[in-house]
């Protein structure tokens, strides 16, 4: 079945410490986001690529990082530098020939620093 | 700013009953509009769209209405069941209905047996 892979599921970090959240895909889908979800909040978008080797900060991307070196990858760093880190982040795609559907959501990685 | 307003944070209804759900959006560039149901430490699934030329799509128990002049859509649920408690968010884009999606902040709907 195609889909989106997210891991690990539960991360615990210590602060100071750079972590990085897999996301894997397997839909051909061009394009992948990174969200961020806190209680109240809604999902605010950190990071998304439209195509390989290319991405666009979101609305929140201060402390974060990613590449897109692969069609099927698109890895999201947590660096020491964000702030607040807590929080839960899904991944996404999209296909720009796909219905009026949006976005396949991965399970999510619930974060934590301790 | 926030481009995508759900403004009721939570909503309980009786099983059977309807349920609606409310959205507004404040940037007149969107074209697609859609609603993704969440349960908790889960993604959000895709639930049913709508474009901006029309007032009305149906699918099933739910249907989703536009109001393009009011800048307002709704989510109606018919009839309601215990299932359906989740977190439904509200979301828009505005070139495409695979571009970049804008979420509003949800709302948890609560469906009492």
């Amino acid at each position: 079945d195609g889909g989106i892979t997210q891991s690990p599921k539960y991360l615990f970090r210590k602060e100071g410490q750079n972590v990085t959240l897999s996301c894997e895909q397997n839909l051909n889908h061009d394009a992948m986001y990174w969200y961020r979800q806190d209680p109240g909040q809604g999902l605010r978008l950190i990071y998304y690529s439209q195509i390989v080797n290319d991405f666009q900060k979101g609305d929140i991307a201060e402390g974060y990082s990613v590449s897109r070196e692969k069609k099927e990858s698109f890895p999201l760093t947590v660096t020491s530098a964000q702030k607040n880190p807590t929080a839960f982040y899904l991944c996404a795609s999209s296909s720009p020939t796909g219905e009026l559907s949006g976005y396949t959501f991965g399970s999510g990685t619930r974060l934590t620093v301790v | 700013d926030q481009q995508v307003k759900q403004n009721s944070p939570s909503l309980s209804v009786q099983e059977g009953r309807i349920s609606i759900l409310n959205c507004d959006y404040t940037n007149s560039m969107f074209d697609y509009f859609l609603w993704y149901k969440k349960y908790p430490a889960e993604g959000p699934t895709f639930l049913i769209s709508i474009s901006s030329i029309k007032d009305k799509n149906e699918d099933g128990r739910f249907t989703v209405f536009l109001n393009k002049s009011a800048k307002h859509l709704s989510l109606h649920i018919v009839p309601s069941q215990p299932g359906d408690s989740a977190v439904y968010f509200c979301a828009a884009s505005e070139a495409g209905a695979n571009s970049k999606l804008t979420f509003g902040k949800g709302i948890t709907l609560s469906v009492r047996p």
